[in-house]
């Protein structure tokens, strides 16, 4: 059964800085992994989509890069600013079925 | 257009009450999906349709009905809940297998 997990829970930084998401995965039999942000009580929103063949995505300040042997992706952003403050899920699509396990999430909070 | 519309946003029934939540996409997506969300815990799968098929169900207690009445909508019958299963509700579509998944800014659903 694939597991998800993201360290850290939650992050504070200031604004500014540039600051790394992590996400592990025990099975690296997937199709894609895909990083989402969730505002309180809402929605996710996807971010990027990275396949299994691929290494890297990026989006503006965002830039996702993938692990796949080592059951590893991370999550990078640039210059990070105070509308950032969310949560982040990283989510993996299984090989082989419909399925997106998600990961435990981090909070993270940019102090203006 | 990479909208999931979900309604209502908001729901309060008792645990005798039969409700419906409903989800309506109009991306031309083949895959739909129903999930529940606990508070500070991820998403977590409950029933996915395929070309309008019921193609999981991940043992969901039969109070939850779910139904595909065509390409573009998904429905979430209720009946009897309990107190425990308050949380968000969150629909999602996407092309399946590879392919990016769109999620709705889901129902928050309180069983009294």
């Amino acid at each position: 059964k694939q597991e998800v997990t993201q360290i850290p829970a939650a992050l504070s930084v200031p604004e500014g800085e540039n600051l790394v998401l992590n996400c592990s995965f025990t099975d690296s039999a997937i199709y894609n992994l895909q990083w989402f942000r969730q505002d309180p009580g809402k929605g996710l929103t996807s971010l990027l989509l990275i396949q299994s063949s691929q290494r890297e995505q990026t989006s503006g300040r965002l830039n996702a890069s993938l692990d796949k042997s080592s059951g590893r992706s991370t999550l990078y952003i640039a210059a990070s600013q105070p509308g950032d403050s969310a949560t982040y899920l990283c989510a993996v699509g299984d090989f082989g079925n419909e399925k997106l396990t998600f990961g435990t999430g981090t909070r993270l909070t940019i102090i203006p | 257009d990479t909208e999931v519309t979900q309604t209502p946003k908001h729901l309060v029934m008792g645990m005798t009450n039969k409700k419906s939540l409903k989800c309506e996409q109009h991306m031309g997506h083949r895959a739909m999906y129903w999930y529940k969300q606990k508070a500070k815990k991820p998403p977590e799968l409950m029933f996915v349709y395929s070309y309008e098929k019921l193609s999981i169900n991940e043992s969901v207690p039969s109070r939850f009905s779910p139904e595909c009445p065509n390409s573009s909508l998904l429905n979430l019958h209720l009946h009897a809940l309990q107190p425990e299963d308050s949380a968000l509700y969150l629909c999602a579509s996407g092309r399946g297998g590879r392919t990016e998944a769109f999620f709705g800014q889901g129902t928050r659903l309180t069983v009294v």
